[in-house]
């Protein structure tokens, strides 16, 4: 049974940069996207980006600037790192597993437990 | 970027019902279109996934349908445990967007 942890900062200042981890367990990373998702009440579930094992990687045009998206295989891990946050990055952030073909994730099995990011000075 | 709107936003059910859930896609997506569900303090799960596939461990009341730009999701005899809300999801182009939710309240 594959399953996400993921861990992080939660409190952060205004300009500082968010970093979280997300290990896998159950499953290598090669063969999969490995993709960030985060929630607020406000906007939703919205889809922040994905990386293989190769380390390719795309993400949200909106947020594609401040975005850097790692795979260490070493370790089974992925990692997400958005920087210059506002308090418009204050969510709940999730890693997850895209199943599908090529490069493309057709859905997310299995979720993280969620990580929440507050944004505050 | 793929507009998911769903409706109802949110809807009084009770134990036993029949429910309807709609997701409209602002422009095609063949059947690239998952469900998920999510009760609070959890992340959300695939219940379908590519309109109609039935994810594994999920029970058989839960069925989806659709393909292009309108797809349902239909819950036959509610159980207390699908209170919870209930969100689509487009993977045809990236980025992949999901629909607003919509809540299953007693």
């Amino acid at each position: 049974q594959v399953q996400l942890q993921q861990w992080g900062a939660g409190l952060l200042k205004p300009s500082e940069t968010l970093s979280l981890t997300c290990a896998v367990y159950g499953e290598s990373l090669s063969g999969f996207y490995w993709s960030w998702i985060r929630q607020t009440p406000e906007r939703g579930l919205e889809w922040i980006g994905d990386m293989s094992a190769a380390g390719s990687t795309k993400s949200t045009a909106s947020l594609k600037s401040r975005v850097t998206l790692s795979v260490d295989t070493s370790k089974n891990e992925f990692s997400l790192r958005l920087n210059s946050v506002t308090a418009a990055d204050t969510a709940m952030y999730y890693c997850a597993r895209g199943v599908g073909w090529g490069s493309i994730s057709a859905w997310f099995d299995p979720w993280g437990q969620g990580t929440p990011v507050i944004v505050s000075s | 970027d793929i507009q998911m709107t769903q409706s109802p936003s949110s809807l009084s059910t009770s134990v036993g019902d029949r429910v309807t859930i709609t997701c409209r896609a602002s422009q095609t997506i063949n059947t690239y279109l998952n469900w998920y569900q999510q009760k609070p303090g959890g992340a959300p799960k695939v219940l379908i996934y590519t309109a109609s596939s039935l994810q594994t461990g999920v029970p058989p009341r839960f069925s989806g349908s659709g393909s292009g730009t309108e797809f349902t999701l239909t819950i036959t005899s509610l159980q207390p445990d699908d209170f919870a809300t209930y969100y689509c999801q487009q993977s045809y182009i990236a980025p992949y967007t999901f629909g607003q939710g919509t809540k299953l309240e007693i």
